[in-house]
């Protein structure tokens, strides 16, 4: 397994504001994905995170609203940008530890975002 | 669209019973299946996965059933213990997507003493 870390751990935002939300992992992985949990409801993939490509995005969500950094194999920030109340949710990170189509996937605690 | 979702929404179990959690996914292209477990606070938890060339994996307390003749997968919970009340996901994932996780809707499960 890995070991998954999210910065911050939850935050109480203004709209309008933008919120940076850290991952770090402990060991290098190829392969990282950004998710959304809305309150009491499953997880919706954001992007994709892939160390030396740009992020990509599912439908419904944007590169201008969610813009996503990946400088390296250990590291990657997603950041929620001028945020509304729909924007409170819970985001994660999680990393694939194998190259492959298909791997198991680890999360990281998560970022409790409250945007009033 | 295609997507993964559970037949019961709270699952309420005796301590020491067995729980069963069902899942039904409709996309025939999945090949990968993943079984989370989320406390309350936490981000979710690996339990066990299992491919589609499986019916049947087993892990400590867990095993996981696939039928992909009716599209549905279960986990099963032996002597469910206070530990195990949590919310468990299902999660599809097809070979060409590379990674990309489709959840189901979640099942929270209570143990009562």
């Amino acid at each position: 397994s890995a070991v998954i870390s999210q910065k911050p751990s939850r935050d109480i935002c203004q709209r309008g504001t933008s919120l940076t939300i850290q991952c770090q992992v402990d060991s290098q992985v190829t392969m990282m994905f950004w998710y959304r949990q809305q309150p009491g409801q499953s997880l919706t993939l954001i992007a994709t995170a892939n160390q030396g490509s740009e992020a990509t995005y599912e439908s419904g969500f944007v590169i201008d609203k969610f813009p996503i950094s990946r400088p390296n194999l250990t590291f990657s920030t997603l950041t929620v940008s001028n945020m509304s109340p729909e924007d409170s949710s819970i985001y994660l990170c999680s990393v694939q530890l194998s190259s492959g189509a298909r791997g198991t996937q680890y999360f990281g605690p998560g970022t409790r975002l409250l945007v009033l | 669209g295609e997507s993964v979702g559970l037949h019961l929404p709270t699952l309420s179990v005796q301590e020491g019973d067995n729980s069963i959690i069902n899942c039904a996914y409709s996309n025939s292209a999945s090949d990968y299946f993943i079984w989370y477990k989320q406390e309350s606070g936490k981000g979710p938890q690996f339990i066990i996965d299992i491919r589609s060339n499986m019916d049947k994996r087993q892990g400590q307390r867990v095993t996981v059933l696939l039928n992909k003749t009716v599209k549905h997968l279960s986990l099963q919970i032996a002597a469910t213990q206070p530990g195990d009340s949590a919310v468990y996901f299902c999660a599809e994932n097809r070979g060409d997507s590379w990674g990309k996780l489709q959840f189901g809707a979640g099942t929270q499960v209570v143990v009562t003493p």
